[in-house]
């Protein structure tokens, strides 16, 4: 049972554009919501996150939504560079918890020089 | 400030073998998690520990476990090791109310 849905394992992006990565979850329990970002034999890296009393935190290029009633956070990169080129991971948290993490299952983005 | 430190970075073992995987926290952590990424199904939670107590534990079989000594530092076990065990076994360490920090994995091959 997949809480956390990344529907789309793959995405390319011009550089310079906008990058969308989407994610849906089903558990509404939970209660925070992290994005982190992973490059090739190295560990995921934290990137932006946002708690569900917001519907949006932006930090420099990097801008993630909240839908609550949709089940449903995106994350928006503008404009992309060719260093974003990565797996990005949606993860969700229950109320209070900030380590019990359900990750889902990764997309990966190419921005096109 | 070092980050979370990760040992060995590859190990390969054979099946029905156990294996005994490090992870050394940031300074000042007391919460630690492992995370098991296999191709196609992300980050699976296994358990985290806080200041040596498993708090939240992931569905995976008895043959997994871990523990926390008293300076953070954590280990996990597998125990019995099947073919399908094969994955980067990640740790992250954390304040315990804030975002995790994650090591740069154990890549364990079952032969």
């Amino acid at each position: 049972d997949q809480q956390v849905k990344q529907n789309s394992p793959s995405l390319s992006v011009q550089e310079g554009r906008i990058s969308i990565l989407n994610c849906d979850y089903t558990n509404s329990m939970f209660d925070y919501f992290l994005w982190y970002k992973k490059y090739p034999a190295e560990g995921p890296t934290f990137l932006i996150s946002i708690s569900s009393i917001k519907d949006k935190n932006e930090d420099g290029r990097f801008t993630v939504f909240l839908n609550k009633s949709a089940k449903h956070l995106s994350l928006h990169i503008v404009p992309s560079q060719p260093g974003d080129s990565a797996v990005y991971f949606c993860a969700a948290s229950p109320s209070g918890g900030y380590q019990k993490v359900t990750f889902g299952t990764g997309t990966k983005l190419q921005v096109i020089p | 400030k070092a980050g979370v430190t990760q040992t060995p970075r590859y190990l390969i073992k054979t099946r029905g073998q156990q294996v005994t995987l490090s992870c050394s926290p940031i300074s000042g952590h007391r919460s630690v998690s492992w995370y098991q990424q296999t191709p196609g199904q992300g980050l699976q939670f296994l358990f985290e520990y806080f200041s040596e107590t498993q708090r939240n534990k992931g569905n995976f079989p008895g043959r997994f476990s871990g523990r926390q000594f008293s300076n953070s530092r954590s280990e996990m076990n597998v125990s019995t090791l099947e073919l399908g065990d094969s994955a980067l076994y990640l740790c992250a360490s954390g304040t315990g109310s804030t975002e995790a920090f994650f090591g740069q994995g154990t890549r364990l091959t079952v032969v």
